[in-house]
């Protein structure tokens, strides 16, 4: 079981960028997928989650980045996306995509660094 | 200020046992299951508890997680250097229609 994020850069505020998670290992059709953040010195951030196909493939988002960010998946790659709009200095920090099990996330990815400074 | 509330930081000697409490609310941990995670700079974070008192495999009988109405704690019997770490207990708000993550713990083996 195994996810990779990519797509982490330097972006300077009020650009877009957009994170992939690549999933293998498991029936990632059947999963739904959430992104978790931390910023530099603080703590894990929820930021949003996608559910599965079957469950409409419904998304929820924090309401920091609601308006923002969206979540997207394409199972016949096995990614999730996570397009970030109108980027704020604030949103800089490691991004980490996850499976969720609609209660707990297991497992995670290794992160990709997102910093969003001029 | 994050909605579930943890100690900053938790600290003990080797062998011995500490626990890491969690408040919130009604609309939190009050009426959805509990889950405490595991970070280690650099890495991946760890599930080590979900559904407030399961274990995955592999996770050592030393952690474990009890919940009572709008709380939550996690304690580690037979304390361990490998066991410093930050612990982050979360939950679905109900109210906000999200999950919440608590502000960490960071917990050093003196």
């Amino acid at each position: 079981v195994q996810l990779v994020e990519s797509g982490g850069a330097l972006v300077q505020p009020g650009r877009s960028l957009r994170l992939s998670c690549t999933a293998s290992g498991f029936t990632f059709v059947e999963s739904a997928m959430s992104w978790v953040r931390q910023a530099p010195g603080k703590g894990l951030e929820w930021v949003g989650l996608i559910r599965r196909r079957y469950y409409g493939g419904t998304t929820e988002y924090a309401a920091s980045v609601k308006g923002r960010f969206t979540i997207s998946r394409d199972d016949s790659q096995n990614i999730a996306y996570l397009q970030m709009n109108s980027l704020k200095t604030e949103d800089t920090g490691v991004y980490y995509c996850a499976v969720w099990n609609y209660d707990w996330f297991d497992p995670w990815g290794q992160g990709t660094l997102v910093t969003v400074s001029s | 200020q994050s909605v579930l509330t943890q100690p900053p930081s938790a600290s003990g000697t080797p062998g011995q046992r500490v626990t890491i409490s969690c408040s919130g609310s009604s609309s939190n941990i009050g009426s959805n299951t509990v889950n405490w995670y595991q970070h280690l700079p650099g890495t991946a974070p760890k599930v080590l508890i979900y559904n407030n008192n399961q274990r995955p495999s592999g996770v050592p009988d030393r952690f474990s997680g009890s919940k009572s109405g709008t709380s939550a704690s996690l304690a580690i019997s037979g304390l361990q250097s490998e066991d410093e770490a930050d612990y982050y207990c979360a939950t679905w708000d109900g109210s906000l229609i999200g999950v919440l993550f608590g502000g960490g713990t960071k917990l050093t083996v003196l």
